[in-house]
């Protein structure tokens, strides 16, 4: 039973406009939600979080949304760079206190140029 | 810093053989995460450790499967006997406290032949 769902294995947009990925949630017990960029033969990049108690966060092109009715969660990137090719994972924590994180499958940004 | 150091990062061996992977945390980091990531069940964390010590181990697959943290600066992992669909890429992460940003190593891929 997949707790954290990123529907969308991949993503296509054209360089400089707004790249939009999607991630839900079952488990309500999940407090606090990361995003992690990662390339090829590369290990996961933090890039940015939420706490349930923030609705968005933001840091230079990266904003994430945060909506805990509906359990969702979105990471904006804008504008869309080349080098934001990648793929690109949703992560939570505080289910039962676990303090490991539980991921989604990925979603494979492609930048056209 | 270095970030997190990970050996070997490609190892091939067969069917029934011992296994051992290697990690270095950053120093001063005190949780220590292993994942392993497969096509199928995406990346799925295995164990984590809070100085030293291991805190929850319910990911782990099997009894073939352990891990020990017997300082700060060093996590192994180690399966014995391995067996073809322990085939993955496995990632150590460490982090300062938890649930925040996890740093992750850039994985060891084992190959069970």
């Amino acid at each position: 039973d997949q707790q954290v769902k990123q529907n969308s294995p991949s993503l296509s947009v054209q360089e400089g406009r707004i790249s939009i990925l999607n991630c839900d949630y079952t488990n309500s017990m999940f407090d606090y939600f990361l995003w992690y960029k990662k390339y090829p033969a590369e290990g996961p990049t933090f890039l940015i979080s939420i706490s349930s108690i923030k609705d968005k966060n933001e840091d230079g092109r990266f904003t994430v949304f945060l909506n805990k009715s509906a359990k969702h969660l979105s990471l904006h990137i804008v504008p869309s760079q080349p080098g934001d090719s990648a793929v690109y994972f949703c992560a939570a924590s505080g289910g039962g206190g676990a303090d490991g994180l539980t991921f989604g499958k990925g979603t494979h940004l492609i930048i056209q140029p | 810093d270095a970030g997190v150091i990970q050996s070997p990062r490609h190892e091939v061996t067969e069917m029934g053989q011992e296994v051992t992977l290697r990690c270095k945390p950053i120093s001063g980091h005190d949780y220590l995460f292993w994942y392993r990531q497969t096509m199928m069940r995406g990346l799925e964390l295995l164990i984590y450790f809070n100085n030293n010590v291991p805190i929850d181990d319910s990911g782990m697959p099997e009894d073939r499967f352990s891990a020990k943290m017997p300082n700060a600066s060093f996590s192994t992992l180690k399966i014995q006997p391995s067996e073809p669909r322990d085939s993955a890429v496995y990632f150590c992460a460490s982090s300062k406290t938890a649930p925040n940003e996890q740093f992750f190593g850039p994985g060891t891929r084992l190959t069970v032949l």
